[in-house]
């Protein structure tokens, strides 16, 4: 079965530019999480989406990023202007929201902003 | 969600069980332990979860002590590929399911 697929896996740009991370939940998973990861802060939940409804976006960092689920299948994360501390490891997860089901992670993206 | 304390590191020999300790003192009768782990560059990895009785699947066991403040993740035969960052997270059962994760224990497996 195919797990939770994010693209792209690395992704190096210039500070300023915009970024688009994408993400493809497991098939009939209707929760979907984004995480972000470094090294000071390790993993953090940035915004979390429940039947496509973001629910608590509380973690985003600022309003450089976005977060958008046009449907079921695929989800965006998207920094407009990009800066150099934005440079992490992006994850993305989905779950089933019945009881008490845990997430499946992708393998992330590896944002590199010069 | 409660607080959960894990030591930073451990080792452990190939081939031995591996035992990760996690203390969650303040923890509330609706929520559950998780386990997760994370090898190298890759993303988290779900393990096991339980509430209050023993756990077993193909992974590990977990084991939850009688007043839940504790458990112990046990690794039965722990091989190489088993090094990893171990996560225990406490969870209240609601929607959405979020994890907050903490430090981890860093598992090194030496031959």
């Amino acid at each position: 079965d195919a797990g939770v697929i994010q693209s792209p896996r690395h992704e190096v740009t210039e500070m300023g530019q915009e970024v688009t991370l994408r993400c493809k939940p497991i098939s009939g998973h209707n929760s979907l999480f984004w995480y972000r990861q470094t090294m000071m802060r390790g993993l953090e939940l940035l915004i979390y989406f429940n039947n496509n409804v973001p629910i608590d976006d509380s973690g985003m960092p600022e309003d450089r990023f976005s977060a958008k689920m046009p449907n079921a299948s695929f989800s965006t994360l998207k920094i407009q202007p990009s800066e150099p501390r934005d440079s992490a490891v992006y994850f993305c997860a989905s779950s089933s929201s019945l009881g008490n089901q845990p997430q499946h992670f992708g393998d992330g993206t590896r944002l590199s902003i010069l | 969600d409660a607080k959960t304390t894990q030591p930073p590191s451990m080792d452990c020999a190939e081939g031995r069980a591996a035992n990760l300790p996690c203390n969650h003192s303040t923890i509330s009768g609706n929520e559950y332990v998780y386990w997760y782990r994370q090898i190298h560059s890759q993303g988290p990895q779900y393990i096991i979860h339980g509430l209050k009785n023993n756990e077993t699947n193909e992974m590990a066991s977990l084991i939850i002590t009688e007043d839940r403040k504790s458990s112990t993740l046990i690794l039965p035969h722990a091989t190489l590929r088993d090094t990893a960052v171990y996560y225990c997270i406490v969870r209240v059962e609601a929607a959405g399911n979020k994890l907050t994760f903490g430090g981890g224990t860093r598992v090194l497996v030496k031959p």
